[in-house]
C-alpha cells in the first residue's frame, strides 16, 4: 500500500535550518511528484512546493523563494525539504503529499512534522 | 495572486444538507480542477472531492462536488450529514503559474 513515512518532531533556535524527510513506499517513486504544505497551530494549510522525483526539478511558493530547498534520493525513494533562516512564525506541522499525474491533486498524505521554533 | 474563499464555518443538523463555498479571486476557477479536502484534529487531511466532482473510492456517496462558472465558485456539498462528518473543510486548487492554492477552511459542526 501507499504510504509517505516522516521524519520525527524537530525544534530549532531561531535562525537556524530544519531538514524534514518524507520516505515513500508501495508505489514507483519518480512517477509521481510531491509536494510540501505546512499548517501553522490553528491556522489554514499552505501550499510550500513541488518537487518532481524524476527529473529531478523543483518549483517554489514565491513566498518562500530563497528560504526553502527540496530534494530527493531516488535509492532510498525519500523527498527532503529544508526550510532555513526560521523564525517563529515557521512554526507550525509539515506535510508532502503525494500528487497523482501533476495533476495538483494530492492522493495521498505523509502523518506531518510538528516544527517548533523558539529561543 | 488567485486565492480561494470560503466560508469560516458552517453548521447544519444531522440529516440535513450543507453546502460550502469557495470562490476565485480572479480568472476562471472552471479553468484548473478543484479538490476538496477533510481534515480532523490531529490528522492529516483526507480527500474528499478530487477534479471538481470525483470521489475517491470509499467515500460517500453524501459527499458531492460541482462548479458554477457564472459565480467562479467551487461547492462541496455533504447530504444526510452525520456527526462524524464534523471537521475542517479544505477546498485547493492552482493558478496559471502552477503555484497550489488552498482556501482559508470551512469549520464544519454538526449540532
Amino acid at each position: 500500500q501507499v504510504q509517505l513515512v516522516q521524519s520525527g518532531a524537530e525544534v530549532k533556535r531561531p535562525g537556524a535550518s530544519v531538514k524534514v524527510s518524507c520516505k515513500a513506499s508501495g508505489y514507483t517513486f519518480t512517477s509521481y511528484y510531491i509536494h510540501w504544505v505546512r499548517q501553522a497551530p490553528g491556522q489554514g494549510l499552505e501550499w510550500m512546493g513541488i518537487i518532481n522525483p524524476s527529473v529531478p526539478s523543483t518549483s517554489y511558493a514565491q513566498k518562500f523563494q530563497g528560504r526553502v530547498t527540496m530534494t530527493r534520493d531516488a535509492s532510498t525513494s525519500t523527498v527532503y525539504m529544508e526550510l532555513s533562516s526560521l523564525t517563529s512564525d515557521d512554526t507550525a506541522v509539515y506535510y508532502c503529499a503525494r500528487d497523482r499525474e501533476g495533476s495538483f491533486y494530492f492522493d495521498y498524505w505523509g502523518q506531518g512534522t510538528l516544527v517548533t521554533v523558539s529561543s | 495572486n488567485f486565492m480561494l474563499t470560503q466560508p469560516h464555518s458552517v453548521s447544519e443538523s444531522p440529516g440535513k444538507t450543507v453546502t460550502i463555498s469557495c470562490t476565485g479571486s480572479s480568472g476562471s476557477i472552471a479553468s484548473n480542477y478543484v479538490q476538496w479536502y477533510q481534515q480532523r484534529p490531529g490528522s492529516a487531511p483526507t480527500t474528499v472531492i478530487y477534479e471538481d466532482n470525483q470521489r475517491p473510492s470509499g467515500v460517500p456517496d453524501r459527499f458531492s462536488g460541482s462548479i458554477d462558472s457564472s459565480s467562479n465558485s467551487a461547492s462541496l456539498s455533504i447530504s444526510g450529514l452525520k456527526t462524524e462528518d464534523e471537521a475542517d473543510y479544505y477546498c485547493q486548487s492552482y493558478d496559471n503559474s502552477n503555484q497550489g492554492v488552498f482556501g482559508g477552511g470551512t469549520k464544519l459542526t454538526v449540532l
